[in-house]
């Protein structure tokens, strides 16, 4: 099985810069992923890494450490509709995802 | 428009009741999934089917069933719904076999049973 711990809340200004972390143990890794959710709606899919690095994809960008069992999501120039919750999602070798509890990231003006 | 289709968008149920939650996809995707989300407990796989006519369970499989008679459907029944069923379901499908494999998820559906 997976275990997958990320943080519950984070708050930030807009403009500024927030790092969500997320650390995993797996009985088996196939690649990461980061999806955003708004409250209300369906999970979006963000980024994906499965080899060690960052990813960069405009104002976000993904981190990954596969001897370390950890990720992050970094996110440039906050603005309020960033307000959302930000799911780590570990799949296995079998395709399946597990996911974390998700990260509530609040903007403030 | 492509993509996933739920219903219905909400539901209240007496327990006891049997209940099936819809889920189309006209994306051609081979594999489909059936999660629940809680507030403190994230998304949680139920069910999930790696093509049709195949199915397996997920991490809570109990008091839930799946068929995947087609490519496009994948409904999920909860045959004598309970309580503790009340919870946000997301079926989210994906093309599987590929190296990202996205799996793009339908609106929810937002189950009370009373």
């Amino acid at each position: 099985g997976q275990n997958i711990d990320q943080p519950t809340e984070m708050t930030a200004t807009e403009g500024a810069i927030v790092q969500i972390n997320c650390t995993y143990q797996t009985s088996g890794f196939n690649g990461l992923f980061w999806y955003q959710q708004h409250a209300g709606e369906a999970p979006t899919f963000l980024s994906y890494n499965v080899l060690d690095g960052l990813e960069e994809k405009g104002r976000f960008s993904s981190f990954l450490s596969r001897s370390k069992g950890y990720s992050y999501l970094l996110l440039k120039e906050l603005q309020m509709k960033d307000s959302a919750s930000y799911l780590c999602a570990v799949r296995d070798g079998d395709y399946k995802l597990s996911f974390g509890a998700g990260t509530t990231v609040t903007v403030r003006a | 428009i492509a993509g996933i289709t739920q219903a219905p968008t909400s539901q209240i149920l007496a327990a006891g009741r049997r209940m099936t939650l819809r889920c189309t996809q006209d994306m051609r995707h081979n594999a489909m999934y059936w999660y629940r989300q809680d507030l403190g407990l994230g998304l949680r796989l139920i069910h999930y089917s790696n093509t049709a006519g195949t199915t397996g369970k997920g991490e809570v499989p109990d008091g839930y069933s799946v068929s995947r008679a087609n490519t496009d459907d994948f409904p999920l029944t909860l045959a004598s719904a309970v309580p503790s069923q009340t919870s946000v379901y997301f079926c989210a499908s994906s093309e599987q076999g590929g190296t990202t494999d996205t799996q793009s998820f339908g609106p929810g559906t937002r189950l009370t049973v009373l």
